[in-house]
């Protein structure tokens, strides 16, 4: 089946610690996004990439890094510093930047 | 700034009863993109309708019917006849190719409460 998948579904951090997030897409899209949601609130752009090796911050970058090293693959990494890391963070990719964006099940992040 | 605003934090309503769900948006752009998704409780966004600037004409898939007025800038959302799942929560978006990434502005969602 073609999809989205993220991985783990639940992740716990503890304090100083760096998790990474995976995202993986066998659609054949070029461009991947991460979104952050926090509750009752709508989804915030953290990191995308239009193309293999190339990516670029979005609104709330801080404290985040990324990778894309291959098409199919667009890891998350949350960093010691990002201070407020507990949230839901979704995975989208599109065929390219201007086309529909689909989501992954997302991650839920939990600070110990 | 807000570019789009759901009114509209929660709504309940008993199956079977018509719900629509309000978003206005903000842009510049001549050329934009506004989306509705869908998110149930297991979490994951559900792409309902991609609809550009240049195409006012409502549209109705099943249930689903979208109202598209760039005259006062809303693009609303109807469900007829609700059913319980239904039960989920709305987010309406935009899209600017102004902006380089394409990102989605997305709104602060409606959550729909469909009771049996």
């Amino acid at each position: 089946d073609g999809g989205i998948t993220q991985s783990p579904k639940y992740l716990f951090r503890k304090e100083g610690q760096n998790v990474t997030l995976s995202c993986e897409q066998n659609l054949n899209h070029d461009a991947m996004y991460w979104y952050r949601q926090d509750p009752g609130q709508g989804l915030r752009l953290i990191y995308y990439s239009q193309i293999v090796n190339d990516f670029q911050k979005g609104d709330i970058a801080e404290g985040y890094s990324v990778s894309r090293e291959k098409k199919e693959s667009f890891p998350l990494t949350v960093t010691s510093a990002q201070k407020n890391p507990t949230a839901f963070y979704l995975c989208a990719s599109s065929t390219a930047a201007q086309e529909t964006q689909y989501f992954g099940p997302g991650t839920r992040l939990l600070v110990l | 700034a807000q570019k789009v605003t759901q009114a509209q934090t929660e709504i309940s309503v008993v199956e079977k009863e018509d719900v629509t769900l309000d978003c206005v948006y903000e842009t510049r752009d001549t050329t934009y993109y506004l989306f509705w998704y869908k998110q149930p409780p297991s979490g994951e966004l559900v792409f309902l309708i991609r609809r550009n600037s240049f195409d006012e004409q409502n549209e109705i898939s099943g249930r689903y019917s979208w109202n598209f007025q760039k005259s006062t800038s809303s693009f609303n959302f109807t469900i007829t006849a609700s059913q319980v799942v239904d039960s989920a929560v709305y987010f309406c978006a935009l899209s600017e190719p102004s902006s380089n990434d394409y990102k989605l502005s997305f709104g602060a969602g409606t959550t729909v409460t469909v009771r049996a």
